[in-house]
């Protein structure tokens, strides 16, 4: 299995809701990652996993939370979203935290 | 804290026709990539570079890295339609934070017949 994939593919919430994306991936990568990506603008790094550790938190407002059950599985739990969040969330793997990046497909989020 | 600069933002090339695309970074790095993003879609690793005069090829596409002067180019030969996409250069370093790229702007590129 050589691919990242996320789910779900879009998503449509409001704003008292609480719902989790979810990343996988099954190449033994040790490192993953989680972006947002606004229309027309780069990807903007929010969290990185290391070996199943939170390493890099990009000042993310709490009510994105991650988590990292194992090495193949990440998720991104939402609570309490603004409209401003809305965006296509893009999870990566890399083998370690300097290698090459995989990203998955996205999951498309609007927050009404 | 480093910064890249990519340009241009926005290229329009005919077919048939070449092209650089630029990527300048502000402080030492140890690795360099290309990525392609095509519209509603996901990223696509394109070219991991990662020393000095290191020089990648595929396709149409070229990529080549000068640590000196803190450049990489992207040189797009005889452009066709299918090269139409987003292409961001990311740098990373290992004096920062691990598994923290640094992304260009972008680059959008349109090629027309």
């Amino acid at each position: 299995d050589t691919e990242v994939t996320q789910t779900p593919k879009h998503l449509v919430m409001g704003m008292t809701n609480k719902k989790s994306l979810k990343c996988e991936q099954h190449m033994g990568h040790r490192a993953m990652y989680w972006y947002k990506q606004k229309a027309k603008k780069p990807p903007e790094l929010m969290f990185v996993y290391s070996y199943e550790k939170l390493s890099i938190n990009e000042s993310v407002p709490s009510r994105f939370s991650p988590e990292c059950p194992n090495s193949s599985l990440l998720n991104l739990h939402l609570h309490a979203l603004q409209p401003e969040d809305s965006a296509l969330y893009l999870c990566a793997s890399s083998l370690g935290p300097y290698n090459e990046q995989f990203f998955g497909p996205g999951t498309r989020l609007t927050v009404l | 804290e480093l910064k890249v600069e990519q340009n241009p933002l926005f290229l329009s090339m005919q077919e048939g026709k070449n092209y650089t695309i630029y990527c300048n970074y502000s402080t030492t790095s140890d690795r360099l990539y290309w990525y392609r993003q095509d519209p509603g879609k996901s990223l696509e690793s394109l070219f991991v570079l990662l020393s000095n005069g290191a020089v990648k090829q595929e396709g149409r596409l070229m990529a080549s890295l000068d640590t000196k002067a803190r450049l990489s180019t992207l040189h797009i030969t005889a452009a066709v339609h299918d090269l139409s996409a987003t292409y961001f250069c990311a740098v990373a370093s290992l004096n920062t934070n691990a598994g923290k790229s640094t992304f260009g702007d972008g680059t959008t590129l349109t090629v027309k017949p």
